[in-house]
């Protein structure tokens, strides 16, 4: 069974600072997707950003980025310029087919 | 709005309660899922309806019992449970399985069992 974790449990920035959210997972497949996905206190989960397995290429959406290291297993995410609205709870998930795994998250909090 | 609405946003019930947990996509997505969003905890996929049949039942209780009567509602009946139930229930819809795109997620009922 694939497993996603995280092992941040918190993770802090100051405003306009850059901060690296880690994920890791656990699959024996060649061929999925991963995600981040943001839930703040109105507890909508939002997609972030994504990457595809077979991409080497590293998926860059605004401000938002990830270290997809595929022999590692790894999927960290970093977030540059951090603002105020981006502190929430951040959610690594992993998907193959229709079943979508995700870790225990990490809360995320942005100082003023 | 996200496209998928859950009601209620709030629900406390008794033990011997019975209640549901509505879902409504409009997004024409044809998988529909119900998640169970505990404390500390990663969260849980409890259901998983593709074209109106249930494809996965992750080993739940039987006092959960999902309704999918289309491909845009989807229904979690609750009876008889117990405190450790409490939690946020969340729905989610996706286009199929193996598409590159992630769920769409309902912002969740509050469930407080009492």
């Amino acid at each position: 069974a694939q497993t996603v974790t995280q092992s941040q449990p918190e993770m802090s920035v100051q405003e306009a600072e850059t901060v690296t959210l880690s994920c890791t997972y656990d699959t024996s497949e060649s061929d999925y997707y991963l995600f981040w996905y943001k839930q703040p206190p109105s507890r909508q989960m939002i997609l972030v950003i994504r990457q595809e397995a077979y991409k080497q290429q590293n998926a860059t959406e605004n401000r938002f980025s990830v270290n997809f290291q595929k022999a590692a297993k790894s999927f960290s995410l970093k977030i540059s310029d951090s603002q105020l609205g981006d502190a929430a709870m951040y959610f690594c998930a992993y998907r193959s087919g229709s079943r979508l795994t995700f870790g225990e998250g990490t809360q995320l909090t942005v100082n003023p | 709005e996200t496209g998928v609405t859950q009601t209620p946003r709030h629900l406390v019930m008794g033990m011997t309660n019975k209640k549901s947990l509505k879902c409504e996509q409009h997004l024409g997505h044809n998988a529909m899922y119900w998640y169970k969003q505990s404390a500390k905890k990663p969260l849980e996929l409890m259901f998983v309806y593709n074209f109106k049949e249930q494809t996965e039942n992750n080993s739940v209780p039987s006092r959960f019992s999902p309704e999918c009567p289309n491909s845009s509602h989807l229904f979690l009946h609750l009876h008889t449970l117990q405190p450790e139930d409490s939690a946020l229930y969340l729905c989610a819809s996706s286009q199929g399985g193996g598409d590159r795109v992630g769920y769409t997620f309902g912002s969740g009922t509050r469930l407080t069992v009492v």
